[in-house]
């Protein structure tokens, strides 16, 4: 069965340093990846995605996040931290055998120090 | 687009009741999705509509869940006979088309609190 790991519960960055969320995942066959966010006692929102193509993926808010088949890895990052970035991050795949149902890792908050 | 919403985004209720929530999806999302949040986890997948149809639902989903979208709509979940730990955030999503790379667009969720 397919998993996501995501290292670390919490992690915390001070204002300005970058960013580095980590997101493993199991897959057999090529997945395709997100990285939602959540804020507090809201929704999660979409912050990029990898479908095919460029494994170097663009998102909102400035994160990006990259594609290594070799790692199994997807790994999400911003050069500078700042205090709106404060939250709750998600990786989550689907793949064939996850017929359309979103894997989701167990999350990583982002704390950021002033 | 108006977004997804849920209705009510809170509700606490006393252990042995019934409680329905409603999502209403982004207009013309045929896939809808159930999902159920609990503090620390990810979301955990309960079951999800293509239109009208309930195609799949998750062991997760006791006799005591249902859900329904009798026109294709919104959908509506409903908790039979609440225990202390259906406590939790269920939130619903929404998507445009059937396809393992299309994004689902959350709704803010409902918390419900059984006590």
């Amino acid at each position: 069965a397919q998993s996501v790991t995501q290292l670390g519960s919490h992690v915390s960055v001070s204002e300005g340093a970058l960013v580095l969320l980590r997101c493993n995942y199991s897959s057999s066959v090529p997945p395709y990846l997100f990285w939602y966010v959540q804020y507090p006692n809201q929704g999660l929102q979409l912050l990029l995605k990898y479908t095919t193509g460029a494994t170097l993926v663009k998102g909102i808010n400035g994160f990006e996040a990259e594609f290594k088949k070799s790692e199994t890895s997807f790994h999400l990052t911003k050069p500078s931290a700042h205090m709106s970035d404060a939250a709750e991050y998600f990786c989550a795949v689907s793949d064939l055998g996850s017929n359309y149902q979103l894997i989701w890792g167990a999350g990583t908050k982002l704390i950021i120090k002033p | 687009d108006t977004g997804v919403s849920q209705d009510p985004r809170h509700k606490i209720t006393k252990r042995g009741q019934n409680v329905t929530f409603r999502c209403d999806p982004i207009s013309e999302h045929n896939r809808l999705y159930w999902y159920r949040q609990t503090l620390g986890q990810g979301p955990e997948f309960l079951t999800y509509f293509q239109n009208e149809a309930q195609l799949e639902k998750s062991r997760l989903l006791s006799d005591r869940f249902s859900a329904e979208r009798p026109k294709g709509s919104f959908s509506t979940l409903e908790i039979q006979r609440t225990e202390q730990g259906d406590s939790a955030m269920y939130l619903c999503a929404s998507s445009p088309r059937t396809g393992l790379q299309e994004t689902q667009y959350f709704g803010p969720g409902t918390r419900l609190l059984v006590l």
